[in-house]
């Protein structure tokens, strides 16, 4: 298993800046995602983070909105950029222990105002 | 198109009373995982299940997988307040790499 330490836990900001959300794992792992989720509702995957390339974005995700860094095996980013109200959600980071037992941060609840 | 259909989205029961939430998709897995997240933190694994019929159980969970390896349930038995939460059922596939397919849900309320 894996803990994840990811944040800030929850900020509120004001609509057109930027907002870096950080995510600490305590060992080497191979794959780290990005999620984003509305409260009790399913996770919708933004990203994998790529150690050393580009990140790899799903439909409807791009780079300009959601840059993502990953410098090392243990250590990635996700910025939320240019925010308006409709990016409020929670955002999830997670890495992979095995070949497919995901294990997540505690999440980033952003409410932009 | 959602891949994983969960059932039901939500469910309100009383202490004590046995429950199953279903997972079910046309498409093959090659494992899938269930998740019980609490408000406020992220999804924790209770289980994963990779051989088509398996059964696992964790105290009073009960995790099936089909023998076609396209669905799963999970059934609680005699259910406590500390059960409650936003049950997720979680799929891979071999096409996939390591991304997961999640389930839409189940949002569990056990009352007292």
């Amino acid at each position: 298993s894996a803990v994840i330490s990811q944040k800030p836990s929850r900020d509120i900001c004001q609509r057109g800046t930027s907002l870096t959300i950080q995510c600490q794992v305590d060992s080497q792992v191979t794959m780290m995602f990005w999620y984003r989720q509305q409260p009790g509702q399913s996770l919708t995957l933004i990203a994998t983070a790529n150690q050393g390339s580009e990140a790899t974005y799903e439909s409807g995700f791009v780079i300009d909105k959601f840059p993502i860094s990953r410098p090392n095996l243990t250590f990635s980013t996700l910025t939320v950029s240019n925010m308006s109200p409709e990016d409020s959600s929670i955002y999830l980071c997670s890495a992979l222990s095995g070949v497919t037992e995901a294990f997540f941060g505690q999440g980033t609840r952003l409410t932009v105002v | 198109t959602q891949l994983l259909e969960q059932s039901p989205q939500f469910l309100s029961i009383q202490e004590g009373e046995n429950l199953t939430v279903y997972c079910n998709s046309s498409s093959v897995f090659s494992s899938l995982q269930w998740y019980r997240q609490e408000p406020g933190e992220g999804p924790v694994l209770l289980v994963t299940v990779v051989t088509g019929g398996e059964v696992k159980k964790l105290k009073r969970l009960t995790f099936q997988f089909g023998d076609a390896r396209k669905d799963s349930s999970l059934h609680i038995t005699a259910a406590q307040p500390g059960d409650t939460g936003l049950y997720l059922c979680a799929g891979a596939k071999q096409t996939s790499g390591s991304r997961l397919t999640f389930g839409e849900g189940t949002q569990l309320t056990v009352n007292p």
